[in-house]
């Protein structure tokens, strides 16, 4: 089992540009989500998904958007890059109240 | 707003020794506490997952406690080594939406 994806592992944006950063899981869990983490502020959530087909915003959606037509990937969306979105993204998947399983995360450079 | 608070913030501590942190959350409406650890440059791991008030649980020199009707756990650490070197991570867990409130974190450095 690979567990929790994530791709790319680097990536370099110009602001304005967009792209979508990838995660898939191979454990059937209906929960998933995306977390930035920045210096000194911990794991911030972006977006999460109880399951297929239904997602929800976060405590910092602004400027980024998911969709979860599967059970196994919830890619998320960054629309038009700025230079505030530079960070490491992580994508966690949970069964219940059981524990949280991060992917190795995505840093993100936007110049 | 739920508010999960850690304390300290950062500790140093001498190989050897023994040392624990808080990690405070709200003690109404509580389902579930979990521990996480978190090494530089990797992914958070989880370490223990809580449900009971009177509750500890053990893995290696790590062990926790939790306190659900005054809303605090402790974690505890025997014998600190240098690849206990992290962040250690609490989170509340909301049973309405699946979410976890995340606290700051410790940031343990044990000093050889």
């Amino acid at each position: 089992n690979a567990g929790v994806t994530q791709t790319p592992k680097f990536q370099v944006l110009k602001t304005g540009q967009s792209m979508t950063l990838q995660c898939a899981q191979d454990m059937n869990h209906e929960y998933m989500s995306w977390y930035r983490q920045d210096p000194g502020m911990g794991l911030r959530l972006i977006h999460y998904s109880v399951g297929a087909g239904i997602t929800d915003q976060g405590e910092v959606p602004n400027g980024y958007n998911v969709s979860r037509s599967t059970t196994e990937d919830f890619p998320l969306r960054l629309l038009s890059a700025a230079p505030s979105q530079t960070s490491v993204y992580f994508c966690a998947t949970q069964r219940g109240e059981e524990t949280q399983y991060f992917g190795p995360g995505t840093r993100l450079l936007v110049l | 707003i739920l508010n999960v608070e850690q304390s300290p913030q950062s500790l140093h501590v001498q190989e050897g020794d023994s040392t624990n942190f808080t990690c405070s959350f709200p003690s109404s409406n509580f389902y579930a506490l979990h521990w996480y650890r978190w090494e530089t440059a990797k992914s958070p791991e989880a370490l223990f997952v809580m449900t009971l008030n009177g509750d500890e649980k053990k893995k290696g020199r790590i062990s926790a406690t939790l306190n659900t009707k005054e809303g605090y756990s402790y974690l505890y650490i025997k014998g600190s080594q240098p690849e206990d070197s992290a962040t250690y991570l609490c989170a509340f867990f909301v049973d309405s939406n699946y979410q976890l409130i995340w606290g700051a974190g410790t940031k343990l450095i044990i000093k050889p």
